[in-house]
């Protein structure tokens, strides 16, 4: 059964500190995956990783994908309150037509 | 400005009531989606449509309908079939089948 495994499931840290987020994946015949931040309502998308393109920087946040490892990191330097939010990691697979959703980690930026 | 619109915001129903979530996009988008989304859990996928007039069901589909007459909306139906249903409801839609998704702001459906 295809299935995308986030961690942490929460996390607190201090403004200013530099956070990692990890998103593991089984699903069969892997084709994307995308990082989305959802604050109070709709997830905004962030980054999509794929076979050709598995390093993406926006600003403070970047984003790697193994393949190898079937897993991706989600990284954020010089946290800000702004940042808090759920971040959600899902997976597209060339069998069918879903994304594979993570759990999300909840995280929290304290001033 | 394009984007993706729902309505309501918030939605109240009583127990045995059908009631019907609205999604709107004018982003021409071929794949539209439902979502559903409990505390603590990710999306899990209950209908999506590649094409008017063309629907499938996703993991959660039970106690779920939906119509794609035209492009643009994508309607969802609870019925009274659907066991535990307060949670709150996402509309996405793609250019093509899972890439990038695009979200509406949400309904909040609770079951009073």
């Amino acid at each position: 059964e295809d299935k995308v495994v986030q961690s942490p499931l929460s996390l607190v840290v201090h403004e200013g500190d530099t956070v990692t987020l990890n998103c593991s994946y089984e699903v069969t015949n892997f084709r994307s995956l995308l990082w989305y931040k959802q604050e109070k309502k709709a997830p905004t998308f962030l980054f999509m990783l794929t076979s050709s393109g598995i390093e993406k920087k926006s600003g403070r946040l970047s984003s790697i994908l193994d393949k190898k490892e079937l897993f991706s990191i989600l990284n954020i330097t010089a946290t800000q309150t702004g940042d808090s939010a759920i971040y959600l990691c899902a997976v597209g697979s060339r069998s069918n037509y879903q994304l594979i959703w993570g759990a999300g980690t909840k995280l929290i930026i304290k001033p | 400005d394009g984007g993706i619109t729902q309505s309501p915001k918030y939605l109240f129903r009583k127990e045995g009531q059908n009631v019907t979530l609205s999604c709107e996009q004018n982003l021409n988008h071929d794949a539209m989606y439902w979502y559903r989304q409990d505390p603590g859990q990710g999306l899990r996928l209950i209908y999506y449509s590649q094409i008017v007039n063309d629907f499938q069901k996703g993991d959660i589909a039970e106690g779920y309908s939906v119509s794609r007459e035209k492009k643009e909306s994508f309607p969802l139906t609870v019925t009274s079939a659907q066991k535990n249903p307060t949670a709150f409801y996402l509309c996405a839609s793609s250019t093509e089948d899972f890439n990038e998704q695009f979200f509406g702001p949400g309904t909040r459906l609770t079951v009073l």
